[in-house]
């Protein structure tokens, strides 16, 4: 069965530093979505992207974050000065409609941790 | 606005026993969609159970099922015949039909299953 697939598992960066988090979703799909969740609490929706460009960004996603999908296949998150606040799970997810009713399928998440 | 509120925190329950996640939601979209992601220790968000608004009958997936009362606003999860293995986070989740549909979730309640 086709699954979303995220690297690293583990980042570990200095504060200021600039970071890329990796998500290669499953093929068929077309919106792509990237999440975070604090340690402890509940997960919150960062930007959506579709027909390469961005759809929806919520209030966290400022100018420090941005996202691509250079090739075709791989979906990147930078951040570029990281700060501590950033320590967080991140989750790219994927569906292959837009529409309410499509479940939305998630990778295994890239835990950061911003020193 | 969307929002999602589970309002326990924590819920123990033995083994083999039935249990009920409470889950109620808020919106203005005349039609949405219901999900509950289980995330256990090791952090991944595993898909559950679907129910979108317009749905007559309740959704069940082999031990869960979803428990939907629209008029209430609720979409509790029902786990029946409670495994060990059925420890971990519960998030009850929403996307509605406006815009591009991002996954609202609920801040989880954590499920301990005891022998």
């Amino acid at each position: 069965e086709p699954e979303v697939t995220q690297t690293p598992s583990h980042q570990v960066t200095q504060m200021g530093q600039e970071v890329i988090l990796r998500c290669v979703p499953i093929s068929n799909h077309l919106y792509f979505y990237w999440y975070r969740q604090i340690l402890g609490q509940k997960v919150e929706f960062l930007v959506s992207f579709y027909n390469n460009e961005i759809s929806e960004k919520s209030e966290i996603f400022d100018d420090q974050f941005s996202v691509e999908r250079p090739d075709g296949s791989n979906f990147t998150l930078k951040i570029r000065s990281t700060k501590l606040e950033d320590s967080a799970m991140y989750f790219c997810a994927g569906s292959s409609s837009g529409r309410f009713g499509n479940e939305q399928f998630f990778g295994p998440g890239t835990r950061l941790t911003v020193l | 606005a969307q929002k999602i509120t589970q309002t326990q925190p924590g819920m123990f329950v033995q083994e083999k026993e039935a249990v009920t996640l409470d889950c109620t939601y808020d919106t203005s979209d005349q039609s949405y969609g219901l999900f509950w992601y289980k995330q256990p220790s090791s952090g991944e968000m595993i898909f559950l159970i679907y129910q979108g608004s317009y749905d007559e009958q309740n959704a069940t997936e082999g031990r869960y099922s979803l428990n939907f009362q629209k008029a209430r606003k609720s979409a509790n999860l029902v786990i029946s015949a409670s495994q060990l293995g059925d420890s971990a986070m519960y998030f009850c989740a929403m996307r509605g039909s406006s815009g591009y549909s991002t996954l609202t979730f609920g801040k989880g309640t954590m499920l301990l299953v005891s022998p």
